[in-house]
């Protein structure tokens, strides 16, 4: 069975400070794998994408790695704001006769505190 | 350029009636689709479509249908609302189902009482 976990579950960090979130999958055939960010009451905004040759992606404060072989990814957070308090979904796309399928974490609820 | 416009943003139907989600974006992309967002559960697939004319269904499509007339406009119906279809829907699009982000709607919140 597809599936996308996500660790940890909830975390509180002070602004200014890194934090780094996980992601396991074991989602097949691989096609890409994605993170995307969800502020309260909003949808999900794409952060990054990244296919299997791919390791490493960054956009701004974020930097997404991916290692295909053990099937694990992580986010990382650089000098965390305010405004980075939301959900981080991890969303993983595989290949079917019907095109790419996601399957979504549950994503990691971020807060970010003064 | 607004993206992608889902209304209403809140609904609340009682148990049997019909309604329709509406969902229209305006950046030309091929590749439409509805999620559903549950507590404690990733976003699950409802219906998609690659283009006008074409959808298909999900992991959960029961108790839905859509169509897909235009580029611009994927509707999501519901036949006969039931508690269990409480959940916030998420509409989204893309140029194509495979390596481009998704953009998503700002969701529309259910509750069917």
């Amino acid at each position: 069975k597809n599936q996308v976990e996500q660790s940890p579950q909830s975390l509180i960090i002070l602004e200014g400070k890194n934090c780094t979130l996980q992601c396991n999958y074991t989602v097949s055939p691989f096609s890409n794998l994605r993170w995307y960010k969800q502020d309260t009451g909003r949808g999900p905004v794409s952060l990054t994408i990244m296919t299997f040759s791919e390791n490493t992606k960054s956009n701004g404060r974020y930097t997404a790695t991916l290692d295909a072989d053990t099937k694990q990814s992580s986010l990382h957070i650089t000098a965390s704001q305010l405004s980075d308090s939301a959900s981080y979904i991890c969303v993983v796309s595989h290949l079917t006769g019907g095109g790419n399928k996601l399957t979504f974490g549950t994503g990691t609820q971020l807060k970010v505190e003064l | 350029n607004a993206g992608v416009t889902q209304t209403p943003k809140f609904q609340v139907l009682k148990t049997g009636q019909s309604m329709t989600l509406q969902c229209a974006q305006d950046m030309n992309h091929e590749y439409m689709s509805w999620y559903r967002q549950d507590p404690g559960m990733g976003l699950r697939l409802i219906h998609y479509s690659v283009g006008a004319g074409i959808t298909d269904q999900g992991e959960v499509p029961n108790g839905y249908n859509v169509s897909r007339s235009t580029t611009e406009d994927f509707p999501l119906r519901l036949l006969s609302a039931a508690p269990s279809q409480t959940s916030v829907y998420f509409c989204a699009s893309s140029y194509s189902s495979t390596n481009y982000g998704y953009t998503f709607g700002s969701g529309t919140r259910l509750t069917v009482v």
